[in-house]
């Protein structure tokens, strides 16, 4: 089966760093993806990871282990706008559609 | 920089209707993707689309839904019979994806359509 579990809520300080977990179980693996959303709009293109090892990009960073089947976002220097939710998204299969993880809910306080 | 658009932003329709939704993927992408999300649920992939034809389709994805790329650049998706549970933001997504030592993956999302099915 195709499993993506990630927490569904997290709260930081403006300033600060956070770490977003994100667990699969997929067949046909080819990739992790990371999304930002804020509410009623499309997800937006973060980073995405297709080789084991650390990708930055600016502020935000993503980790991907495929033998632990385990990713990370790591966002620095938390602004406000960074409140937002953070998808997780496996690439799966030969036409490589995304399969996601319900969210994580990040809410960035003063 | 290119994007990919949808029209309409937010559709009304009564149950048993067909909508068709709109997508113009960015216009170098080969793959063309449909997504949906329900209200405080997670993205679900519908449908993917290469080289004119279905490639992989969903669950969800049952005779009630078509797929079609009519003149090379929009993307359409139909619903011929609309029911409650259609009621969700439909996403259009596009890559670029080339074989050889060069590729990228990014799913370039589209703003959505909202679908409210009465």
């Amino acid at each position: 089966g195709q499993n993506i579990d990630q927490p569904t809520e997290m709260t930081a300080t403006e300033g600060a760093i956070v770490q977003i977990n994100c667990t699969y179980q997929t067949s046909g693996f080819n990739g992790l993806f990371w999304y930002q959303q804020h509410a009623g709009e499309a997800p937006t293109f973060l980073s995405y990871n297709v080789l084991d090892g650390l990708e930055e990009k600016g502020r935000f960073s993503s980790f991907l282990s495929r033998s632990k089947g385990y990713s990370y976002l790591l966002l620095k220097e938390l602004q406000m706008k960074d409140s937002a939710s953070y998808l997780c998204a496996a690439l799966s299969g030969g036409y490589n559609k995304l399969i996601f993880g319900a969210g994580t809910r990040l809410a960035v306080h003063p | 920089e290119p994007e990919v658009t949808q029209t309409p932003s937010h559709q009304v329709t009564q149950m048993g209707q067909e909508v068709i939704l709109r997508c113009v993927p960015i216009s170098n992408h080969l793959y063309f993707y449909w997504y949906r999300q329900i209200l405080g649920q997670k993205v679900e992939f519908l449908v993917s689309f290469y080289n004119n034809e279905i490639s992989e389709k969903s669950e969800i994805f049952d005779d009630q839904f078509s797929v079609e790329r009519p003149d090379g650049s929009n993307f359409t998706l139909k619903i011929r019979s609309t029911k409650l549970e259609d009621s969700a933001m439909y996403f259009c997504a596009s890559s670029e994806r080339s074989d050889g030592r060069d590729f990228t993956y990014e799913q370039y999302f589209g703003p959505g359509t909202r679908l409210t099915v009465t």
